[in-house]
Order: C-alpha cells, then structure tokens, then sequence
C-alpha cells in the first residue's frame, strides 16, 4: 500500500464548481506539500503545512495531523485550474509524493 | 531570478551509455533533489544532498550517482544507462530540508532504447 494515497485520481467539473482533493497518509511527517503540476509538465509548489490551514487566493489547503489527512479546495473552479495535483509529504530528509489527481475543468 | 535550472530538456540514450542530468540553483538553498516520475506511480526520491559535500540515497538510488560539490549544482550521473531508467526526471531545491517550499525545475525525459 503506497505512505501517500489521493483521491479521487480522475475528477471533472463545471467551472464555477467547489473542487475537493484528498490525501491520506500512514507515516509520521515533518511537513505535507500541494504542488500542481500543468499540462506542459512543471510543477510548482502551491502550499506547504504542518498544521492547520492555509489560504491563499481560491485555494485552500487544511491539514490534520491526528487523523494523517489533508485536503485541498478549489473555489469557483476555472478551466485554467485544470491540472495534476500532488500531495507530498516530508520525513526527514525523505519525500513521498501520491499519484496525483488529475482535474479537468471545463467551461 | 532563473531559479532551478535544468538540462537537458530531451535526451535519447542507447543502453550502456552514460550521462549527466545538471541541475542549478541561484536561491542560495541548501536542500536539492532528484526525483523521477513514471506513468501511473507519482514521483520517486532518488537522491538528495542537504549541503555542499553531503549527499543521501532516496526511495530508487540504483544505476544513479550524485555529487554536490557546491551549493549552487547537484548532478545526476546515469552510469550505464538501462531501459527502466527510461523517465521524466525532476531537481528540486529548497531553503529547509521538508519544511520550506519546493522549487522545481522544468524537468528532462529521458528515453533509453
């Protein structure tokens, strides 16, 4: 069983839908990232916690440590949110990282 | 600000050849990375480095080598390149260790026939 599992892999939405991706991990972590990843295949880091929430424009991430479980939110999704999201998480100075979730929005 | 600096972007290889993955970082960061990513399995540490002349084995380490000779560059050697080593691979840098944003680079597909 993979430390780091995401769902859903595959999602779908209207734009202007509320979006929520989930991970689930089994290890004891340091830190859990979101990164997204664009069709064109970078990536960049989109939040970086240890605790509690973060926001930041229509994204929210949240974090609970005692049940090992993240999500990420999507606000008034738009088709320019279409991308792979990844859940990462840090132990020492070990990274896993989930499959991903892969999100079409469309118009 | 160029940030992480990744080449090449595409390389084709034949099996038992050899090659570097350079991977440069003008943030001043001392934790830099390799990763590689296959269909389906997510991303994969291969090997880390959390400063100049310190570097660590990740989750897939085999058929790989690194060297951090400066804080600024952390190469990836293929020593004798395989078909499974066939991949996109990613260099990361960051200022903490697990704990501070992760900059990636652009990324290099890797194709060994």
């Amino acid at each position: 069983k993979n430390e780091v599992e995401q769902s859903p892999q595959n999602l779908t939405a209207q734009e202007g839908e509320f979006i929520t991706i989930n991970c689930s991990y089994s290890v004891g972590i340091s830190a859990l990232h979101w990164l997204q990843q664009h069709p064109g295949g970078g990536i960049v880091s989109l939040f970086m916690l240890s605790s509690g929430k973060k926001k930041h424009g229509r994204l929210i991430a949240t974090i609970n440590i005692q049940e090992k479980h993240s999500s990420l939110h999507i606000t008034a999704s738009h088709p320019r949110d279409s991308a792979v999201y990844i859940c990462a998480v840090g132990r020492n100075n070990d990274m896993r990282f989930g499959a991903g979730t892969r999100l079409t929005v469309k118009p | 600000n160029a940030g992480v600096t990744q080449t090449p972007k595409f390389q084709v290889l034949k099996t038992g050849q050899s090659m570097t993955l350079q991977c440069a970082q003008d943030m001043n960061h001392e934790y830099m990375s390799w990763y590689r990513q296959d269909p389906g399995m997510g991303l994969r540490l291969i090997h880390y480095s959390v400063g100049a002349g310190i570097t660590d084995q990740g989750e897939v380490p085999n058929g790989y080598n690194v060297s951090r000779s400066t804080t600024e560059d952390f190469p990836l050697r293929l020593l004798s390149a395989a078909p499974s080593q066939t991949s996109v691979y990613f260099c990361a840098s960051s200022s903490y260790i697990n704990t501070g944003e992760l900059f990636f680079g652009e990324g290099s597909r890797l194709t060994v026939l």
